[in-house]
């Protein structure tokens, strides 16, 4: 049973468009979301976090959108570039200590040129 | 931040035998994980291995298949034993520098497959 959904396994954005990747949790005793991407053959490197008290964490083109009733979050970039293709992933956890993430399973995005 | 580095890169390896994996860490860290990530699905977090101490592992694996060691605070150890076609997967070393997961860094990770 997964805790931590992201439906689309793969999008695809043509650049300067925005990059919109969702991600949806059913446990509600999440408080801490985080949001990470991974290019091929390296680790997942930290991209933007969201906690629940805040509905909204931007950072440059990177927003989190945290809809806490829905059980959703979502991921926008605006605007996309090709250097943004990567797997993504959500992860989720009931505090913001770090140690035990759920992890999504990923959607993998690229963006054409 | 902390560089990460995990031999071998990817292995290939026959059933019944055992691999280990090892992690370095250009830093001294307290906490390091052990991440698994199977074809198709999510990070799934193995065991956390603090130095000093035994490995605490995560609910469905146990030390017998998933022996870890931490020597010191800049390196460990996960050992994949008795290997099986389902062990193939990615495993990720990972570190935490500030106990938040911005902080959290990971190794490029261990591809391995078992025929």
């Amino acid at each position: 049973d997964q805790q931590v959904k992201q439906n689309s396994p793969s999008l695809s954005v043509q650049e300067g468009r925005i990059s919109i990747l969702n991600c949806d949790y059913t446990n509600s005793m999440f408080d801490y979301f985080l949001w990470y991407k991974k290019y091929p053959a390296e680790g997942p490197t930290f991209l933007i976090s969201i906690s629940s008290i805040k509905d909204k964490n931007e950072d440059g083109r990177f927003t989190v959108f945290l809809n806490k009733s829905a059980k959703h979050l979502s991921l926008h970039i605006v605007p996309s570039q090709p250097g943004d293709s990567a797997v993504y992933f959500c992860a989720a956890s009931e505090d913001n200590y770090g140690q035990n993430f759920v992890f999504g399973p990923g959607t993998r995005l690229s963006v054409l040129p | 931040s902390a560089v990460i580095s995990q031999k071998p890169s990817r292995d290939i390896c026959q059933r019944g035998t055992s691999l280990t994996i090892q992690c370095q860490v250009d830093s001294q860290v307290t906490m390091m994980f052990w991440y698994r990530q199977q074809p198709g699905q999510s990070l799934t977090l193995i065991a956390t291995a603090n130095q000093g101490s035994e490995a605490t592992y995560e609910s469905g694996f146990v030390i017998d298949k998933f022996p870890i060691s931490r020597p010191n605070l800049t390196f460990s150890t996960l050992t994949v034993s008795n290997m099986s076609p389902e062990d193939s997967s990615i495993y990720l070393c990972s570190v935490d520098q500030g106990g938040a997961g911005e902080t959290q860094y990971f190794g490029p990770g261990t591809r391995l497959l078992v025929l």
